[in-house]
């Protein structure tokens, strides 16, 4: 079983779709949780952490349920520039302070 | 802050060939990362460091792959002698201390190996 499992798509939405990534994770002593978003040709950069009790960017909506070992990402409102990898990341922790594990990414086109 | 830096960005060379990546991370940051994308494997971490202290290299394929980190300034990527497989794009990264902070990428290096 991979570390860090993710769909890898692709998602082809309209503009003002609303879409969900999710994602799971294999060590429950994971500690830190993130989602980067990756362009065509362009570094992963970071798009928000995700914390125990669900945060929220303006149309991202990260949430984590840590009994099931499980993260998901929602996007409102889709726009054109929201088109990109989504990257779901885990800190392991422990020995692996300061490791991150990628997922495979999940690909988002939206489309007029 | 001017980021991560990489050089060069672009790299062709001929198998057998020895290739050099560099990476300046940010300042004050105590990790140091160098990951591998392809399109069959995402990204794989290679190395990292903290401290300039190589603390974990399993992701480093095979003896071929090295890398130094000789400064807190500074660091490097080296394959010898390069093979076609290793073509890729190269990400080093760098993160601080702080628990939960994260990393941030540098623009990568685009290898090519005829």
């Amino acid at each position: 079983r991979k570390e860090v499992e993710q769909d890898p798509g692709p998602f082809n939405v309209p503009e003002g779709a609303t879409v969900a990534f999710n994602c799971t994770y294999s060590n429950s002593a994971s500690q830190s949780f993130f989602w980067y978003r990756q362009d065509c040709r362009k570094e992963p950069k970071l798009l928000m952490s995700v914390y125990s009790s669900g945060n929220e960017d303006g149309r991202f909506t990260a949430q984590l349920n840590r009994a099931s070992q499980y993260i998901s990402l929602l996007i409102r409102d889709s726009k054109l520039s929201d088109s990109a990898t989504y990257l779901c990341v885990v800190n392991q922790g422990g020995t692996s302070y300061g490791k991150l594990t990628f997922g495979q990414g999940t690909i988002l086109t939206v489309h007029p | 802050d001017a980021g991560v830096i990489q050089s060069p960005r672009h790299e062709v060379t001929e198998m057998g060939q020895e290739v050099t990546l560099r990476c300046k991370p940010i300042s004050g940051h105590d990790y140091l990362f160098w990951y591998r994308q392809t399109m069959m494997r995402g990204l794989e971490l290679l190395i990292y460091f903290n401290n300039n202290v190589p603390i974990d290299d399993s992701g480093m394929p095979e003896d071929r792959f090295s890398a130094k980190m000789p400064n807190a300034s500074f660091s490097t990527l080296k394959i010898q002698p390069s093979e076609p497989r290793d073509s890729a794009v190269y990400f080093c990264a760098s993160r601080g201390t702080s628990w939960g902070e994260t990393q941030y990428f540098g623009p990568g290096t685009r290898l090519l190996v005829l």
